[in-house]
């Protein structure tokens, strides 16, 4: 049950794009499409942003989007805001029924 | 809408147990898998246990497999987690969290912190 890989931070300007990675194996990430991404602010609990690889829960901006290629899913965040800056996790479902969380990667919006 | 409000958290000894509690609301928590999510103070999330919606499946990590137990009573909207031999890599805000209908996290609660020491 290693945790899958994300980067440890990204950055980008306010109204610039982002991308964070989330790689796994071919037993979570490349196995299902229950990839999911969640945002965390500073002493507050996670928050869905999305699921199935692709999907956003209602009320969540269209800004963010998800996606997958094989063992490697991907969160892109566009037109970057002041208030996106957080901690990004990604998690998938297992082959044994568990789930896995990424290493988590924590976004700076300059 | 959705509540989840977990109890039973405190200060251990290495060594002694706990039980954690999560009161669940807002939904129909009989048809519901239910997990137990830790974050240790400045780290990431780490994925505890799952227990499917009637209890009849459970999955744990390796981490606390054969310490820690997952249950739930239905008839309280209660979710527990019972945790033995704790240890001091055990500290951590614990989150009560639910599925959506696809194995997926959609709502966790605002955690318990437990610390073994």
């Amino acid at each position: 049950q290693s945790a899958l890989t994300q980067p440890a931070s990204v950055s980008g300007s306010p109204g610039q794009s982002i991308t964070i990675s989330c790689t796994g194996t071919s037993s979570d990430v490349g196995a299902y499409n229950y990839v999911s991404w969640y945002q965390q602010h500073p002493g507050k609990a996670p928050k869905l942003m999305i699921y199935d690889v692709s999907n956003r829960p209602s009320g969540v901006s269209n800004r963010f989007s998800g996606s997958k290629s094989g063992n490697t899913a991907s969160l892109t965040i566009s037109g970057l805001q002041a208030e996106d800056e957080a901690d990004y996790y990604c998690t998938s479902y297992t082959s044994s029924s568990t789930r896995v969380f990424g290493t988590g990667t924590k976004v700076t919006v300059l | 809408q959705v509540q989840l409000v977990e109890s039973g958290g405190g200060v251990v000894q290495p060594g002694r147990s706990l039980r954690l509690s999560c009161a669940a609301s807002g939904f129909t928590f009989s048809r519901t898998g239910m997990h137990w999510v830790r974050q240790a103070p400045g780290k990431g999330l780490e994925w505890v246990a799952v227990i499917s919606y009637d209890g009849s499946d459970k999955y744990y990590a390796d981490s606390v497999k054969g310490r820690f137990t997952i249950s739930r009573d239905n008839s309280k909207n209660t979710l527990y987690l019972q945790m033995n031999s704790l240890r001091g890599e055990d500290t951590a805000v614990y989150y009560c969290a639910k599925d959506r209908t696809s194995p997926t996290i959609d709502y966790w609660g605002q955690g318990t912190l437990v610390t073994v020491s």
